[in-house]
């Protein structure tokens, strides 16, 4: 079946540190690829998204490439700030049998001092 | 608000109780999803609806669990004959669209604790 790897957390940066969560994942069809974040009392919303091989996708500073070959898809941005302290899960959702099945990874603490 | 919620946020029950928790989504998508997170976890995918239509049951989802959309808009999830290891928080989410690459918008959860 399908299943999502991060790396535990919590992760501990000071202000302005470059931040990688590494998120591999495995998939019987051919996934699009998803960062949720969670904030402190809030859902989860969408962070970004890639939909094929090479694709990145970005938002708020924060980046993410498909990376087909090496099954990853690691989230990475060059300077966190204290407001960046949430809770990231990596997800996919692949086809299968003609339905779009969400998996998500157990999630990765971060936080920013300042 | 437009945004997804969810009803009760917060439910405590005994043991054998029945336990039914309300979602509404956002009021033009057509998918609803809802999951299960226990702690340190992430979600965990239950079942899912285009419309009306449940397409999509994981096997997470035991026969003391029934989930309904009956006019293709809120959502109920029923757990009957509760147990201790119902505990969670139960997510509901909904999306626009019909494909794999669909932004899904998240409710706050309904905490449920079985005592």
């Amino acid at each position: 079946g399908n299943s999502v790897t991060q790396m535990e957390g919590p992760v501990t940066l000071s202000e302005e540190a470059f931040l990688t969560i590494n998120c591999t994942y495995t998939a019987t069809g051919y996934p699009s690829l998803f960062w949720y974040v969670q904030y402190p009392g809030e859902g989860l919303q969408l962070l970004l998204k890639a939909t094929k091989a090479d694709d990145k996708g970005s938002n708020k500073g924060f980046e993410a490439t498909y990376r087909k070959e090496t099954t990853s898809f690691h989230l990475e941005k060059g300077s966190v700030q204290v407001s960046d302290s949430a809770v990231y899960f990596c997800a996919l959702s692949d086809k299968a049998g003609g339905s779009y099945i969400p998996t998500f990874g157990r999630g990765t603490s971060l936080i920013v001092h300042p | 608000d437009t945004g997804v919620s969810q009803d009760p946020r917060h439910k405590i029950t005994k043991r054998g109780q029945n336990v039914t928790f309300r979602c509404d989504p956002i009021s033009e998508h057509n998918r609803l999803y809802w999951y299960r997170q226990t702690l340190g976890q992430g979600p965990e995918f239950l079942t899912y609806f285009q419309n009306e239509a449940q397409l999509e049951k994981s096997r997470l989802l035991s026969d003391r669990f029934s989930a309904e959309r009956p006019k293709g808009s809120f959502s109920t999830l029923e757990i009957q004959r509760t147990e201790q290891g119902d505990s969670a928080m139960y997510l509901c989410a909904s999306s626009l669209g019909a494909g794999d690459n669909n932004e899904q918008f998240f409710g706050p959860g309904t905490r449920l604790t079985v005592l």
